[in-house]
Formats: structure tokens, sequence, C-alpha cells
């Protein structure tokens, strides 16, 4: 079946540490990723995409690169602020699913000052 | 509208007693989801809609649970019965056609709480 592993959190760093957030996933198929992110109290917005082998997602500084042959979609950053604060989610997408996501258990990221 | 709007914001409910949540979807979108998140983590897929037909009810508890997404009404939740293992915040998002790159648009959920 279709899965993603995420790494368990929470992670705390310091604001301006380099972030890293691992994600692997399994899929029948060639499968859309994503990272969506949750703030406190709200829904799930979608920070980052990748649609085939490859490709780097980016948005706000965050990236993330399409790793076919290590079925990976690690999320990074660079310099972390107290703003980026949050629940961070793996999740891919198959062709024809009609837009379902099957998520990761999400990673908590703590940037403290 | 442009966001997903799902009320309500917070629901509980006694053991054994209905629990009903609505959702508008983003005007123009065709696809409707429902997940379940326990825990403040693990998205659990319930069931999803394309327009008003139901295109993938594998995530849904046999019994108990039941979505519609009627025509010109909000697109609605129902937990008959409710336990307390029901107990979780439940997000409704919306989406444009399949496309490969097409995201989706959640709303800011709702919490039932079953006491």
């Amino acid at each position: 079946g279709n899965s993603v592993t995420q790494m368990e959190g929470p992670v705390t760093l310091s604001e301006e540490a380099f972030l890293t957030i691992n994600c692997t996933y399994t899929a029948t198929g060639y499968p859309s990723l994503f990272w969506y992110v949750q703030y406190p109290g709200e829904g799930l917005q979608l920070l980052l995409k990748a649609t085939k082998a490859d490709d780097k997602g980016s948005n706000k500084g965050f990236e993330a690169t399409y790793r076919k042959e290590t079925t990976s979609f690690h999320l990074e950053k660079g310099s972390v602020q107290v703003s980026d604060s949050a629940v961070y989610f793996c999740a891919l997408k198959l062709t024809g699913g009609g837009n379902k996501l099957t998520f990761g258990t999400g990673t908590q990221l703590k940037v403290e000052l | 509208g442009e966001e997903v709007a799902q009320t309500p914001k917070h629901l509980v409910r006694g053991e054994g007693q209905k629990a009903k949540l609505y959702c508008a979807p983003i005007k123009g979108h065709s696809y409707v989801f429902w997940y379940q998140q326990v825990l403040k983590n693990e998205f659990k897929f319930l069931i999803s809609f394309q327009n008003e037909n139901v295109f993938d009810e594998t995530g849904m508890p046999k019994e108990r649970f039941s979505a519609k997404c009627l025509p010109n009404s909000p697109c609605s939740l129902e937990i008959q019965a409710t336990k307390l293992e029901d107990s979780a915040v439940y997000f409704c998002a919306s989406s444009q056609p399949d496309r490969l790159n097409e995201k989706l648009f959640f709303g800011s959920g709702t919490q039932l709480s079953v006491l």
C-alpha cells in the first residue's frame, strides 16, 4: 500500500539553526509529493510540492527535493525562525486517486530564541 | 467563498449522542475530503466526494459514520451514537479536479469532544 514515514518529533532548534525533517515514502506508481504545515489551532496549508523525480519544491526558505532513488522528500531550511514553529506533514498523492492525500504522522518543530 | 468553512468550531457530545459536522467547500471545487486528526497528529482519511457522489470511502468506519454532499447545501459528516474514541478534530478540505499538482485547501476544523 501507499504510506509516508516521517521522523518523530518534537524537533527543538534555536533560531537561525539548520532544519532537516526526514520523509520517505512507499507508493505504487509515481506519486506527487507535498509538505503541508499546521500552525496551532489551524488547518493544513500547503508549503511546497514536487510532481516528478529530481523536482525541487521551495517556498518561504523551505526546500525539498523529490529523490526517486531513495524514495525521499526531506524538508530543509537554512535558518529557522520562531515563527516556523508548527507541525509539518509530508504527504503523497497518486494520479487518478481523486486528489486524495496520504499523510505521514507529522513532525512538530519548536524554534526557540 | 474563498475558504473552506467548517461549523461548528467546537462540539461536545455525551457518549451515545449524535454529532453532525458541516463543511462548505470553496466555490467551484469539485472534490471534498474529510480527515480525522487524533492527538494532534496523524491525519486519517475518511471519505471523499466528487461533486455529490462518493468517490472514495475506504477510510470510513462502516458503522455509525455517514457523510453527504448535496447540491446547494453544505457537506456534512454525521456520527451516530458517538464513542469516546471519536474525540478528534475533523478537517474538511476541497480541491479542483484531479490533477497531478493539485493542492487541497483545508478548513480550520471541528473539534469534537465526546464525554
